[in-house]
């Protein structure tokens, strides 16, 4: 049962403009989210988190959104850059508990 | 730099054959993790080991084995690989069960397993 769920394979963005990747959960009892990222060949790194107390999260170009009524968090890239190509993955946890992982989306961020 | 190590990064077994995936870190975490992750699909977590206390995920075939001999090292074995069996096996840690914040998992590059 796929809990976390990104339902975009991939997304392409010109340089310079916004990105913005879904995430949609059902376990209304998560309480953590975090964003990876991966290049080919290399294992997942850590981008961005946000706990469920909070709406918003910011570091730099990258900012998390959640809204927990709606079980949906967003991550926004601003501005894109060609070295955000990439697979992003969305996971999920409760309490301290394992990761529960989407599926990735492929950004492709053009000239 | 302090990482996730994982050798060898390509491995080709024969169906059947037995292969051990061998992972080592030097950030000192507590608990380590196996994940499979085949092509467009989410990292399936195979088990984790908080310390030496081993943790199976229900789904996870006996045909997977793991061991821990100690803080640094952790293995995957597969005792009979078959074809379905190919996919990338990602290695990760983490530094406690603790707080929320403690769920930050640190990811080796993976083993790229191919089952002849």
């Amino acid at each position: 049962d796929q809990q976390v769920k990104q339902n975009s394979p991939s997304l392409s963005v010109q340089e310079g403009r916004i990105s913005i990747l879904n995430c949609d959960y059902t376990n209304s009892m998560f309480d953590y989210f975090l964003w990876y990222k991966k290049y080919p060949a290399e294992g997942p790194t850590f981008l961005i988190s946000i706990s469920s107390i909070k709406d918003k999260n910011e570091d730099g170009r990258f900012t998390v959104f959640l809204n927990k009524s709606a079980k949906h968090l967003s991550l926004h890239i601003v501005p894109s850059q060609p070295g955000d190509s990439a697979v992003y993955f969305c996971a999920a946890s409760r309490g301290w508990g394992k990761l529960q992982f989407g599926a990735g989306t492929q950004v492709v961020v053009t000239p | 730099d302090a990482m996730v190590i994982q050798n060898p990064r390509y491995q080709v077994t024969q169906f059947g054959k037995p292969v051990t995936l061998s992972c080592s870190q030097t950030l000192n975490h507590n608990v380590m993790y196996w994940y499979q992750q085949k092509s467009s699909q989410a990292p399936k977590l195979l088990f984790h080991y908080y310390d030496k206390d081993f943790n199976n995920e229900a789904d996870t075939p006996d045909n997977f084995q793991s061991r821990r001999p100690n803080t640094s090292f952790c293995f995957l074995d597969i005792r009979s690989p078959g074809l379905g069996d190919a996919a990338m096996y990602l290695c990760a840690t983490s530094r406690a069960i603790g707080t929320a914040e403690d769920n930050e998992q640190f990811f080796g590059p993976g083993t790229r397993l191919t089952v002849l």
